[in-house]
């Protein structure tokens, strides 16, 4: 069976700061792992998607996430937050082609 | 790319009214489909899946069900509404490509049950 452990509920940075979102995943097979975001009101965005291939995925508006099989995590990261990078982040596995199993949600406030 | 067209944005039902709301992919054919719901406070969870025509798969027991009577064609329903049916509800397309995943979300639906 496969699991999304977000481990933050709520991050809070500064603009300009780093931005780390920590995410473990369990999974019985080689998942395939995402990152999406959420504006307020909006769907979800993929940000990136790690499929076997590199392990070190970069994505859309300067975010980059690492598979790391050992630790059984992909946390997204991103050097300098910017105030649209408000928002909520949602880690998810997949070990089928017909399901997805997300995390609880990650809520990012960027202070000015 | 796939584009999913989802509607009603936002509903304002009373508690024991009907429900139906649908979901419709546009660029691709025989998608796998699924409807989600986010409460507040929590994760998405998934609620029903489809990998093809007439064919539901149910994760959770609720007072919801799904139907899908197109190939492209998502459609999520209740009888009679709950309180605790509030949420928003996403509409989901995955579709597969080799060793490539692809899934596109709708737009979502905010429904609250008064």
């Amino acid at each position: 069976a496969q699991s999304v452990t977000q481990l933050d509920s709520h991050v809070s940075v500064s603009e300009g700061t780093p931005v780390l979102l920590r995410c473990n995943y369990s999974s019985s097979y080689s998942p395939s792992l995402f990152w999406y975001v959420q504006h307020p009101n909006k769907g979800l965005q993929l940000l990136l998607k790690y499929t076997s291939a590199a392990t070190l995925v970069k994505g859309i508006n300067g975010f980059e996430a690492e598979f790391k099989k050992s630790e059984t995590s992909f946390h997204l990261t991103k050097p300098s937050a910017h105030m649209s990078d408000a928002a909520e982040y949602f880690c998810v596995v997949s070990e089928y082609d017909y399901k997805l199993s997300f995390g609880a949600g990650t809520t990012v406030t960027v202070r000015a | 790319s796939q584009t999913i067209h989802q509607w009603p944005a936002t509903l304002v039902q009373p508690v024991g009214s009907p429900l139906s709301l649908e979901c419709t992919v546009e660029g691709t054919s025989n998608p796998n489909l699924y409807w989600y719901r986010q409460a507040a406070g929590r994760g998405l969870q998934l609620l029903f899946y489809s990998v093809g025509i007439g064919q539901i798969s149910s994760e959770v027991p609720q007072n919801l069900s799904a139907s899908r009577p197109q190939d492209r064609q998502f459609i999520l329903s209740s009888k009679k509404l709950l309180l605790s049916d509030s949420g928003f509800y996403l509409c989901a397309c995955g579709v597969t490509g080799g060793a490539i995943r692809a899934y596109t979300f709708g737009s979502g639906t905010r429904l609250t049950v008064v």
